[in-house]
């Protein structure tokens, strides 16, 4: 039972380029999460999924894309890379019933810099 | 506004116990939890309260007052593998998380 995974767990982009990041969730989740995390901050929600077809904005969604055409996978594209986006970024997934998220597992974490 | 308050960071011996306190001004709430993340790694779930009291589970504990909007997690017979950052995450009436900065745990011989 891989859980939850993602790729890569390391990048490097040059200012402008585009990239996606991988994330796939094996436990058959419906709620899926894309979060970054800076240095001494708290995790920062960038989007979210309820299920297969719908995304929805978290807290910080500019400069970033989702998809959620399967349940198991939830890519995060990533256009015009800026400096900003350096951070580190965790996928989640999640079995929510009755309003509550439930317990999130996390994926090992994507590092990216953007320089 | 929305906000969760947790130390920055704090210290403790081995073998001590330790109180990592969480406030929370949200709107709504709907559960609140703790995760724990060793340093570059994912966080990893340890409790989920929604009702007062104090749910009990190892060595960890976690306690919630709503009225007080006030938690804290207790760690029991400290080890040197529970130096981590803690965090506090509330769940609002729209049941999206709000997530604390984390509280460093150092362990100290």
């Amino acid at each position: 039972n891989a859980g939850v995974t993602q790729t890569p767990k390391f990048r490097i982009l040059k200012i402008g380029q585009s990239m996606t990041l991988q994330c796939a969730q094996d436990m058959n989740h419906n709620y899926m999460y894309w979060y970054r995390q800076d240095p001494g901050m708290g995790l920062k929600l960038i989007y979210y999924s309820v299920g297969a077809g719908i995304t929805d904005k978290g807290e910080v969604p500019n400069g970033y894309n989702v998809s959620r055409s399967t349940t198991e996978d939830f890519p995060l594209r990533l256009e015009l890379a800026a400096p900003s986006q350096t951070s580190v970024y965790f996928c989640a997934s999640s079995y929510s019933s009755s309003g509550s998220v439930g317990e999130l597992f996390f994926g090992e974490g994507s590092r990216l810099t953007v320089l | 506004g929305q906000n969760i308050d947790q130390p920055t960071e704090m210290t403790a011996t081995e073998g001590a116990i330790v109180q990592i306190n969480c406030t929370y001004q949200t709107s709504g709430f709907n559960g609140l939890f703790w995760y724990q993340q060793h340093a570059g790694e994912a966080p990893t779930f340890l409790s989920y309260n929604v009702l007062d009291g104090l749910e009990e589970k190892g060595r960890f504990s976690s306690f919630l007052s709503r009225s007080k909007g006030y938690s804290y997690l207790l760690l029991k017979e400290l080890q040197m593998k529970d130096s981590a950052s803690y965090l506090c995450a509330v769940q609002d009436s729209n049941y999206q998380l709000i997530w604390g900065a984390g509280t460093k745990l150092i362990i100290k011989p």
